[in-house]
């Protein structure tokens, strides 16, 4: 079956440092991959998605690149603020799954 | 426009006792899913549905929990009898079709239970 990792955190930062969560699937079709985060006590909401090989989403000054070589979808960005702390989740999705498998999650915490 | 609105946002119960959450998506959508986020995972989707139909639910634990979505809008979520580890956020999401396999999923802000 179809199954997300994602690096533990959390991940503690200054401010305006660089920022990657590693994100590694496996599926048994193509899947489409997605970022969602979950700022505090609020729902989770869509960051960016890519759905196929090689391509880039991005939003936010997030970025993540599906590649399918390494089976990997890490979330960088090149400047983090105090107002990116949040829960970070990676997740896959594949037609014939019909359903969103997420990673456990990894903490983002961004100091001044 | 809303965004998905569930209540209540905390419930706080006993075991063996029943809890009920309702869910209302994002007017026009067709899908609602109901999930499970136990603490230090990620959601976990138990059940999904089409409309007013029922697409997925091979992770719903059926001996004690139950959901309905009448007239294909509000769905409720009930758990009876409750047991320790029930204790989780709740999660409703929606979509427009439910038919894309990139198609974006709006959740609501989760209802936060513990079991005693």
């Amino acid at each position: 079956g179809n199954s997300v990792t994602q690096m533990e955190g959390p991940v503690t930062l200054s401010e305006e440092a660089f920022l990657t969560i590693n994100c590694t699937y496996t599926a048994t079709g193509y899947p489409s991959l997605f970022w969602y985060v979950q700022y505090p006590g609020e729902g989770l909401q869509l960051l960016l998605k890519a759905t196929k090989a090689d391509d880039k989403g991005s939003n936010k000054g997030f970025e993540a690149t599906y590649r399918k070589e390494t089976t990997s979808f890490h979330l960088e960005k090149g400047s983090v603020q105090v107002s990116d702390s949040a829960v970070y989740f990676c997740a896959s999705h594949t037609g014939t799954a019909s359903k969103l498998t997420f990673g456990t999650g990894t903490r983002l915490q961004v100091t001044l | 426009e809303a965004g998905v609105a569930q209540s209540p946002r905390y419930k706080i119960i006993e075991k063996r006792q029943s809890v009920a959450f309702w869910c209302n998506p994002i007017s026009g959508h067709a899908t609602l899913y109901w999930y499970q986020q136990i603490l230090g995972q990620g959601p976990k989707l138990l059940i999904q549905f089409q409309n007013n139909g029922v697409v997925d639910d091979s992770q719903l634990p059926k001996d004690r929990f139950s959901a309905e979505r009448l007239k294909g809008v509000d769905s409720t979520l009930k758990i009876q009898p409750a047991k320790l580890e029930d204790s989780a956020v709740y999660l409703c999401a929606s979509s427009f079709t439910g038919q894309g396999i990139a198609e974006t999923q709006y959740f609501g802000p989760g209802t936060r239970l513990l079991v005693l």
